[in-house]
C-alpha cells in the first residue's frame, strides 16, 4: 500500500538554525512525493515536489527536499529558521494505483515550533 | 488568478440534519478533491472528480457524496450528520487529469452538535 509517515509530532528549533522535517515512504512504482503547509485556521499551501530527477528539490519560501530512495526518505529542509516558519507540515504521495488520479496519501503532520 | 473558495467557511449543524458544502476550483482547473481533516484521523481522501465524473472515492460510509457541475464547481453533501463528522474539509483543485501541483481552498468548519 502507499504510505507516508512522519515519524515527529513536533519539531522545535531556535530562529537561525537549520531545520529538517522527516518523512518516510513506501510506494509501488514510481513515488511522486509532496510537501504542504498548512497555518492554523487556513488550507494547505504547495511547498515543493519531487517527480524525478534530482535528489535536492527547491520550493517555495527557502525550502527544500532531499529525496533519498536507498532509504526511501523525502526530508524536508531550510537552512535558518524564521518564526513564520512556524505550521503544521505535511508531507503527501500520490497514489498510483488504479490509474490515473490526483489523489494524495497525507503523512499524520508535523508541528514546527521556531522559537525566537 | 483567485484561488480556490469554499463556501461556507463555518457551518454549525445538529445531529440528524444534512448540509452541501460548496467549493469553486480555479478558474479552467478541471480536476477537483476533497478530503476530511480531524486530529484524530488526519487528512483523508473523500472523493476525485474530473469534468463531471468521479474517478475515485475514499473509504466513508453512503452519506457522504458529492458532485461537479459542468463549470467545474462542486458540491459534498453529508446525510444523517453524525458528531463524528466535525471536521474541517478541504478541496483541492488541479488543471489536468493527472497533475503535480494541487491548489487547496481555505476549508469548511463543520461543527456537529
Amino acid at each position: 500500500a502507499q504510505s507516508v509517515a512522519q515519524p515527529e509530532d513536533q519539531v522545535n528549533v531556535a530562529e537561525g538554525n537549520p531545520l529538517t522535517v522527516k518523512c518516510t515512504y513506501s510506494v509501488s512504482g514510481n513515488p511522486y512525493l509532496f510537501w504542504y503547509v498548512q497555518y492554523p485556521n487556513r488550507g494547505l499551501q504547495f511547498l515543493l515536489k519531487y517527480i524525478t530527477g534530482d535528489n535536492l528539490v527547491k520550493g517555495s519560501y527557502g525550502f527544500e527536499a532531499e529525496f533519498n530512495k536507498s532509504q526511501t526518505s523525502f526530508h524536508l529542509k531550510k537552512p535558518s529558521a524564521l518564526v513564520s516558519d512556524s505550521a503544521l507540515y505535511f508531507c503527501a504521495v500520490r497514489d498510483g494505483r488504479g490509474g490515473a488520479t490526483n489523489k494524495l496519501i497525507f503523512g499524520t503532520g508535523t508541528l514546527l515550533a521556531v522559537q525566537p | 488568478k483567485a484561488g480556490v473558495t469554499q463556501t461556507p467557511r463555518y457551518l454549525i449543524k445538529t445531529r440528524g440534519q444534512q448540509v452541501t458544502l460548496s467549493c469553486s476550483p480555479i478558474s479552467g482547473h478541471r480536476s477537483v478533491s476533497w478530503y476530511q481533516q480531524t486530529p484524530g484521523q488526519g487528512l483523508q481522501f473523500l472523493f476525485e472528480y474530473f469534468s463531471e465524473t468521479q474517478r475515485n472515492k475514499g473509504n466513508f460510509p453512503g452519506r457522504f457524496s458529492g458532485r461537479q457541475f459542468s463549470n467545474s464547481r462542486s458540491e459534498m453533501n453529508v446525510s444523517t450528520l453524525e458528531l463524528g463528522d466535525s471536521a474541517l474539509y478541504l478541496c483541492a483543485s488541479s488543471s489536468q487529469a493527472l497533475s503535480y501541483e494541487q491548489y487547496f481552498g481555505p476549508g469548511t468548519r463543520l461543527t456537529v452538535t
